[in-house]
């Protein structure tokens, strides 16, 4: 079964300590690994897309890496304004649909200044 | 920026009822889908919508579910006779790309069934 389990389920940083997320995926013939955030009461908001081991991006205090298995979402020297829920996804390995993700259960990141 | 624009936020209905919760996606794009979360748990694909037909839905979509674009701007989701377990927020997305591209979320619809 195409599964997608993410750690910690929650963090709290202080400003300024860096960390890292964890999402790990049992999809064969990865399609595509994709970030996204989420505040309180919103809808995910896109954050990376990666596609094959070994690819990183960055945005701001963010940098998302991919290996065979897993993908992290590293984040430097955060701010409190980083403080919220941060969603893995992957398309499942049948089902050709396009946008049909399989959702980790997020991250919960809270910064405090 | 163009959003993704859902309404009502919040809907309250009673078991049995239908209710339809509406989306304007974003103007240029093809792809329409319903996402759902409830309470506490994973963000659930629910269906997909492109060139105005189903392309492809989970088994949570079943046949008290049903999506329609009436127009060339709304995308609707009905729920013919809703159950307490119905109760979640429920995301419309669009993308312009299809496969392996970002989806643009709105802030969701909160259904209770009471």
């Amino acid at each position: 079964e195409d599964q997608v389990t993410q750690s910690p389920e929650a963090l709290r940083l202080q400003e300024g300590e860096s960390s890292s997320l964890n999402c790990s995926y049992t999809v064969s013939g990865l399609r595509g690994l994709f970030w996204y955030r989420q505040d309180p009461g919103k809808g995910p908001e896109f954050l990376f897309t990666l596609y094959s081991a070994g690819e990183e991006k960055e945005k701001e205090r963010l940098k998302a890496t991919l290996t065979k298995k897993e993908s992290f979402l590293h984040i430097t020297a955060p701010k409190p304004e980083d403080s919220a829920t941060y969603l893995c996804a992957v398309p499942p390995r049948y089902g050709g649909s396009q946008g049909n993700l399989i959702f980790g259960k997020g991250t919960k990141l809270s910064v405090k200044p | 920026e163009p959003e993704v624009t859902q309404t009502p936020s919040h809907q309250v209905t009673q078991m049995g009822q239908e209710v339809i919760l509406r989306c304007v996606p974003i103007s240029n794009h093809l792809y329409f889908y319903w996402y759902r979360q409830i309470l506490g748990q994973k963000v659930e694909f629910l269906v997909s919508f492109y060139n105005n037909e189903i392309s492809e839905k989970s088994e949570i979509f079943d046949d008290q579910f049903s999506v329609e674009r009436p127009d060339g701007s709304n995308f609707t989701l009905k729920i013919r006779s809703t159950k307490l377990e119905d109760s979640a927020m429920y995301f419309c997305a669009s993308s312009d790309m299809g496969a392996n591209e970002k989806l643009f979320f709105g802030s969701g619809t909160q259904l209770s069934v009471l």
